[in-house]
């Protein structure tokens, strides 16, 4: 398994501004990656952290708005930037598990959350 | 790209009652995942399922592989009323990517 620790947990911010979340995994990890869960609704992919080269952005998401880090395979930053009200959400930093066997199993784990709510 | 339902969309219960929800998928997966979100709180992994007609258990909980490699389903065993949350299936395409579709969840409610 895997222990994720993401910060800071919740934020309240004014619009135009630009808020860093940190995740922190317990171990290395090959896969990283960014959701966004807006209110009462399901997981969205941002995008897959890549170690060492730019991130792979989903469709909709874009690196102006969502700029991303990960510097180390246990370490990474998503950025919002120029924040609106419809930005707010949850961001959950998750990773994936890739087992080494023919069916090819993994697992996936998820950070306890950033909630962001924008004014 | 492949899609996945999942049902039913809420449940309303009492303590003690059996519950029982599922996901289907307009692919064959090779991987079913079950998570539990609690509010304001990330997905925890429930049970992850590798093999067609896989039965896995943990604790009141029992998920299974449909045969078909399209299909799982949870089944939560006298419910009690720290099970509210919402559950969300998830599942990998044979041969796909490692990034799993997301069922859009399933909402339960215990009342005491």
């Amino acid at each position: 398994s895997a222990v994720i620790s993401q910060k800071p947990s919740r934020d309240i911010c004014q619009r135009g501004t630009s808020l860093t979340i940190q995740c922190q995994v317990d171990s290395q990890v090959t896969m990283m990656f960014w959701y966004r869960q807006q209110p009462g609704q399901s997981l969205t992919l941002i995008a897959t952290a890549n170690q060492g080269s730019e991130a792979t952005y989903e469709s909709g998401f874009v690196i102006d708005k969502f700029p991303i880090s990960r510097p180390n395979l246990t370490f990474s930053t998503l950025t919002v930037s120029n924040m609106s009200p419809e930005d707010s959400s949850i961001y959950l930093c998750s990773v994936a598990l890739i087992r080494d066997s023919p069916e090819g199993a993994d697992t996936q784990y998820f950070g306890p959350g950033t909630r962001l709510t924008v004014l | 790209g492949q899609q996945l339902n999942q049902s039913p969309q809420s449940m309303f219960i009492q303590e003690g009652e059996d519950v029982s929800m599922n996901c289907t998928s307009s692919s064959i997966f090779n991987t079913w995942l079950w998570y539990k979100q609690d509010p304001g709180e990330g997905p925890v992994l429930l049970i992850a399922l590798y093999k067609a007609g896989e039965l896995t258990s943990n604790g009141r909980l029992t998920a299974q592989f449909g045969i078909t490699r399209k299909d799982s389903f949870l089944n939560i065993s006298a419910s009690i009323p720290s099970d509210v949350g919402i559950y969300f299936c998830a599942g990998r395409v044979q041969g796909g990517s490692y990034i799993p579709t997301f069922g859009r969840g399933t909402s339960l409610i215990v009342h005491p």
